[in-house]
């Protein structure tokens, strides 16, 4: 069975460019996520959603980040502008809804903002 | 306050030594779940186990086992005979029931095993 794509893998941008990172769940998990890693702060969770509806986007650090789920099989991730700050690996995951269940993660998109 | 600690930034260890990777955790529910997640130098993050709060009992898979003790709060991760594949940053994670989907995660072990 496929896991949780993400695309692309690799982006080097420059400050100021519109980022846009794409995440394909496990089919039939209802639960994706956004998590961010950097050396600084580890794993941050960004945002969540269940059933293509955001439940949880406390992580989100700030107005230049969002995301989407338009159905079950996509989401997004976007920022805009981009910042230096910015670079880190962004990882997609995902999970049948329920409490306690197994998160799956995709393989990231490594983010270079210059 | 931290959920899990993973006080072992880093560790090396020589190849065939055993290793153990602690994990402390704090939460005030009943119900709750661990995981430990293997992230090696490329990058994915790759789930290896997962145990709820009704199960202590140890668990054995091939060169990992993982000891359970809600005495003392911790989720343990034992290597044995260790070999340069297991070179990864380890992440230990929580997920509490009254939190539903939100996973807390350790700041992960980097085990570097030398051959």
């Amino acid at each position: 069975d496929a896991g949780v794509i993400q695309s692309p893998r690799h982006e080097v941008t420059e400050m100021g460019q519109e980022v846009t990172l794409r995440c394909k769940p496990i089919s039939g998990h209802n639960s994706l996520f956004w998590y961010r890693q950097t050396m600084m702060r580890g794993l941050e969770l960004l945002i969540y959603f269940n059933n293509n509806v955001p439940i949880d986007d406390s992580g989100m650090p700030e107005d230049r980040f969002s995301a989407k789920m338009p159905n079950a099989s996509f989401s997004t991730l976007k920022i805009q502008p981009s910042e230096p700050r910015d670079s880190a690996v962004y990882f997609c995951a995902s999970s049948t809804t329920g409490v306690g269940n197994t998160i799956y993660f995709g393989e990231g998109s490594w983010l270079t903002v210059v | 306050a931290q959920k899990v600690t993973q006080a072992q930034t880093e560790i090396s260890v020589v190849e065939k030594e055993d290793v153990t990777l602690d994990c402390v955790y704090e939460t005030r529910d009943t119900t709750y779940y661990l995981f430990w997640y293997k992230q090696p130098p490329s990058g994915e993050l790759v789930f290896l186990i997962r145990r709820n709060s009704f199960d202590e009992q140890n668990e054995i898979s091939g060169r990992y086992s993982w000891n359970f003790q809600k005495s003392t709060s911790s989720f343990n991760f034992t290597i044995t005979a260790s070999q340069v594949v297991d070179s990864a940053v380890y992440f230990c994670a929580l997920s509490e029931a009254t939190t539903g989907n939100q996973f807390y995660f350790g700041t992960g072990t980097s085990l570097t095993v030398i051959p």
